[in-house]
């Protein structure tokens, strides 16, 4: 079964940094390529990165470009996401999914509250 | 960027009844590279299409999809109890982006 585990959220001030975890199992990690994607509170989902299967390529939304960045470690079929800069607005839950193109499945994602 | 343009924005009907959800495109999406998600409150998104008709592991033929270039629908033929939610689609020609979400209410 594919299991996709995000960790790292948690209350951070404005201009903070969070690095986020996401461990996977269930599935050739290293063959796929991994995404992050963010809902706001009651608000719809966003793509925020992404990164091909043995991490030499990766894209941001413009939103996050210059203060996020992502990364993977195949060994330990780990998928990051280091936060920089963070700001109110990047106030979300962070949700990690494998996908060349359609994202499945979804992990249960990580809340990232950014406020004073 | 290409962005989706989901209508309606709500969509109220009663169990039994045919939903037919709209998402358009501002270029169009190479290779009908597009997906749908359904999203439950306090739930994960589940993949219910992609390739903008292919139905995902264990989704249900009352939903369908169809479409191609820069319009595309999802269609749920008879509405289940469990099926009100909220929509979104989704496509991957470029730089992922999700439309805004169209929620299906009991009316």
């Amino acid at each position: 079964e594919v299991q996709l585990v995000e960790s790292g959220g948690g209350l951070v001030q404005p201009g903070g940094s969070l690095r986020l975890s996401c461990a996977a199992s269930g599935f050739t990690f290293s063959s796929y390529w991994m995404h992050w994607v963010r809902q706001a509170p009651g608000k719809g989902l966003v793509w925020v990165s992404r990164i091909n299967s043995d991490g030499s390529s990766t894209n941001y939304a413009d939103s996050v470009k210059g203060r996020f960045t992502i990364s993977r470690d195949n060994a330990k079929n780990t998928l990051y996401l280091q936060m920089n800069s963070l700001r109110a607005e990047d106030t979300a839950v962070y949700y990690c999914a494998p996908g060349r193109g359609w994202f499945d499945p979804w992990g249960q994602g990580t809340l990232v509250t950014v406020s004073s | 960027e290409i962005v989706l343009t989901q209508s309606p924005g709500t969509l109220s009907l009663s169990p039994g009844e045919r939903a037919t959800l709209s998402c358009r495109a501002s270029q169009s999406v190479s290779s009908s590279y597009l997906a749908w998600y359904q999203q439950k409150p306090g739930q994960t998104p589940r993949l219910l299409i992609y390739g903008a008709s292919s139905r995902a592991t264990g989704i249900p033929d009352r939903f369908s999809g169809s479409g191609s270039g820069t319009d595309f629908t999802l269609t749920i033929s008879r509405l289940e109890p469990e099926d009100f939610a909220v929509y979104y689609c989704q496509q991957y020609g470029s730089s992922p982006s999700f439309g805004g979400g169209t929620k299906v209410e009991i009316k």
